[in-house]
């Protein structure tokens, strides 16, 4: 176990809802990055949190935004859903940005 | 052009078989190199870095070209566990850890 934790595990909605994933990162870690995986195709990476901050992003667009809190756990706040929204969600937490990186379990959300 | 390029397979092997995956990359900045292997939708999971000199962990060998943006992980006397999906990774120049993937190649082994 990388002792980091996602919620929820499965989740279905609909086209144009909004949804909220989450992860609780290794304790001690204050970096969060998060990675979308479509079906068939590796991780894309979203974006990462340092201390709270977004200190990268990927090529998505701006309905797809994050928060951490202060206990450095964070969220992935996806709006307007579409179709191709549907993937595994994948959260990874390190001690810090360069340092390795240990990933969740994922959340596999499925929008209909 | 995708970042990191791999062959999808699948690549059906026997048991005790060797098999070699390629893996291209297109940023000669990039600074990292590393194969992840990822069971059918779980996490992807470290299994070795990759440096210019090769490396080797038991049965598995990478090596890594930086001329050529190439890399490559031979897996010898395949077991029926190493079937799975083995995922390139690059990290480009002063991107800390933040990921670029290739699509994967996934490996059948069979008894």
């Amino acid at each position: 176990e990388t002792g980091v934790t996602q919620s929820p595990t499965h989740l279905i909605k609909t086209r144009g809802q909004q949804v909220t994933l989450r992860c609780s990162s290794q304790s001690g870690h204050n970096t969060v990055s998060w990675y979308q995986q479509a079906l068939g195709q590796g991780p894309q990476f979203i974006f990462q949190y340092y201390r709270e901050e977004e200190n990268g992003r990927g090529n998505f667009p701006p309905r797809f935004s994050g928060l951490q809190f202060p206990n450095y756990s964070s969220e992935l706040n996806v709006n307007a859903l579409e179709l191709d929204d549907s993937a595994l969600y994948l959260c990874a937490s390190s001690a810090g940005s360069g340092e390795k990186l240990f990933f969740g379990s994922g959340t596999q959300l499925s929008v209909l | 052009r995708k970042e990191v390029e791999q062959d999808p397979g699948p690549f059906n092997v026997p048991e005790g078989a060797t098999v070699a995956f390629n893996c291209t990359y297109s940023n000669s900045a990039s600074q990292s190199f590393f194969w992840y292997r990822q069971d059918c939708r779980k996490e992807p999971k470290l299994l070795m870095s990759v440096y210019s000199s090769g490396n080797e962990d038991g049965r598995f060998t990478a090596q890594l070209n930086r001329a050529s943006q190439y890399i490559s992980l031979l897996i010898r006397d395949s077991k029926l566990s190493d079937s799975a999906t083995y995922l390139c990774v690059v990290i480009p120049y002063n991107a800390g850890n933040m990921l670029t993937f290739g699509g994967g190649t996934r490996l059948m082994v069979k008894p």
